[in-house]
C-alpha cells in the first residue's frame, strides 16, 4: 500500500525566505507526483505536476523536484511572500490504483 | 464558470439524519472522483467514476455512503443515517480520459454532523 510522507508539518518563516517542502513515497511505481496547495476551508488548487519520467517542473516562484527512485519529492518556494500561507499537499498518483494518495501536508506560515 | 462545481459548499445536520452532496465536473471530463478529508489530514480516496461505471470503491466507502453518477455527467454522494464521524470535507475532482492523474478539484462540502 502507497504511503505518503510529508515534512514538516508545520512550518513559520519571515517573508523573502527560500524554503523547501519535502514529500516522500514508499511505492516508487508511481505514474505522477502532484503538488497542490489549500487554503483554509476551501478546495485544491494544483500547482505542479510531475511525470514519473520527469526530474522537476517549475512555474514561476515554485520548482518541484522528483527522485522517484529514492520515493522523495521536494517543492521549493523562492522569495516567500505572506500571500503564500497555506497547506501545501504532495499526492502521488498509481496508474494501477486510479487514485491518488495524498500526504498529510505541510501548513506554511509566511509572515511579513 | 469552467471549474469542478460542488453544492452545497456547508451542510449542518443531525446525527442519524441523510444528506446529499452534488458534483458538477468539468464538462469534458469522463473521470470523477470523490474524497474525504477531515481536519489536518490529507485527502482520502472514497471513489471514482469513468462516465457512469463507478469503478472503484474504498473500503472507508461503508454501506452508508453510496454514490451515483447517472448519466456520466454530475454525481452524487449520498451518506444515510450519519454520524458524528462522517463531519469531514466532502471533495469531488474529475480529470480527462487521456491525462490521467491530472485531477481538478472542486471547492469541497463542508459537512458538520451534530
Amino acid at each position: 500500500k502507497q504511503e505518503v510522507t510529508q515534512i514538516p508539518a508545520a512550518l513559520s518563516v519571515p517573508e523573502g525566505e527560500n524554503l523547501v517542502l519535502n514529500c516522500s513515497f514508499t511505492d516508487s511505481a508511481i505514474y505522477n507526483l502532484q503538488w497542490f496547495r489549500q487554503d483554509p476551508g476551501k478546495g485544491l488548487t494544483s500547482l505542479l505536476l510531475i511525470q514519473s519520467s520527469q526530474r522537476e517542473q517549475t512555474s514561476g516562484r515554485l520548482n518541484a523536484s522528483l527522485d522517484k527512485s529514492s520515493g522523495r519529492s521536494t517543492l521549493y518556494i523562492a522569495a516567500s511572500q505572506p500571500g503564500d500561507s497555506a497547506t501545501y499537499l504532495c499526492a502521488v498518483f498509481m496508474g494501477s490504483a486510479r487514485q491518488l494518495t495524498f500526504g498529510s501536508g505541510t501548513q506554511l506560515t509566511v509572515l511579513p | 464558470d469552467t471549474g469542478v462545481s460542488q453544492d452545497p459548499r456547508h451542510k449542518i445536520t443531525k446525527r442519524g439524519q441523510n444528506v446529499t452532496f452534488r458534483c458538477d465536473p468539468i464538462s469534458e471530463h469522463n473521470r470523477l472522483y470523490w474524497y474525504r478529508q477531515t481536519l489536518g489530514q490529507g485527502p482520502e480516496f472514497l471513489t471514482y467514476f469513468q462516465n457512469e461505471a463507478q469503478l472503484e470503491k474504498s473500503r472507508l466507502l461503508s454501506d452508508r455512503f453510496s454514490a451515483e453518477r447517472p448519466k456520466g455527467s454530475f454525481s452524487t454522494l449520498e451518506i444515510q443515517r450519519t454520524e458524528q464521524g462522517d463531519s469531514a470535507m466532502y471533495l469531488c475532482a474529475s480529470s480527462f480520459p487521456d491525462r490521467a492523474g491530472k485531477l481538478f478539484f472542486g471547492s469541497g462540502t463542508q459537512l458538520s454532523v451534530l
